[in-house]
């Protein structure tokens, strides 16, 4: 069973600070993976996904994901509070399914 | 250009009732999922589209749970005989054809049975 883990929160950061979001999964041979963001009342947001091992920035977003541990990470830099919402950490086996397996979030709120 | 759209936002409907909720996908894009969500919870997988192919249902609950999509348009999902615990949003999620499965979702749709 595929699983993926999140703290669910809340995760409080200072306004300007650096945001930074675990996510651990079961399936080794998970082969790409999504960092969405989700404001309450609204539909998943996807900011960036990955699939070689190392960093991969995109503006304020940086995910870095390291197979061999079996984590991936979102460091978010210079936190508004415009960034507070759930972030859910979601992967692809590649294994014949095609769907997306999700964790449950983690809440972020950035303080002004 | 346009995203996934999702029609109605909002269903409310008496218990025993069916209902019935629509997804546009983006065009081009190949791939078409159904989720659901309940408050508070996470995204729970429910059907799969990929273009002619048959659909992946392993993930509908239950046989009063079906879904249609004509080619790479338009999926409607059904569910008959709505209960209680159907009270969900139901997400659409659409996919270009790609390796990575990188994933697009609409707005969603607010089902309460009451």
């Amino acid at each position: 069973q595929k699983e993926v883990e999140q703290n669910s929160g809340p995760l409080s950061v200072p306004e300007g600070a650096i945001a930074s979001l675990n996510c651990t999964y079961s399936d080794r041979g998970s082969q790409s993976f999504f960092w969405y963001r989700q404001y309450s009342g609204k539909s998943p947001e996807l900011i960036m996904f990955i699939y070689s091992n190392g960093d991969k920035e995109d503006g304020r977003f940086t995910a870095q994901l390291n197979k061999a541990s079996q984590y991936v990470s979102l460091l978010i830099r210079d936190s508004q509070p415009s960034d507070s919402a759930t972030y859910l950490c979601a992967l692809y086996s590649g294994a014949g399914s095609y769907q997306l397996t999700f964790g449950k979030g983690t809440k972020l709120s950035v303080i002004p | 250009g346009a995203g996934v759209s999702q029609s109605p936002s909002n269903k409310v409907t008496e218990k025993g009732k069916d209902v019935e909720l629509r997804c546009d996908p983006i065009s081009g894009h190949t791939a078409l999922y159904w989720y659901r969500q309940r408050l508070g919870q996470g995204l729970e997988f429910l059907i799969y589209f990929q273009g002619n192919s048959a659909p992946d249902k392993s993930g509908l609950p239950s046989d009063r749970f079906s879904a249609e999509r004509t080619g790479e348009s338009v999926s409607t999902l059904t569910i008959q005989r709505t209960q209680q615990e159907d009270s969900a949003v139901y997400l659409c999620a659409s996919s270009p054809r790609s390796a990575y499965n990188e994933q697009f979702f609409g707005p969603g749709t607010r089902l309460t049975v009451l």
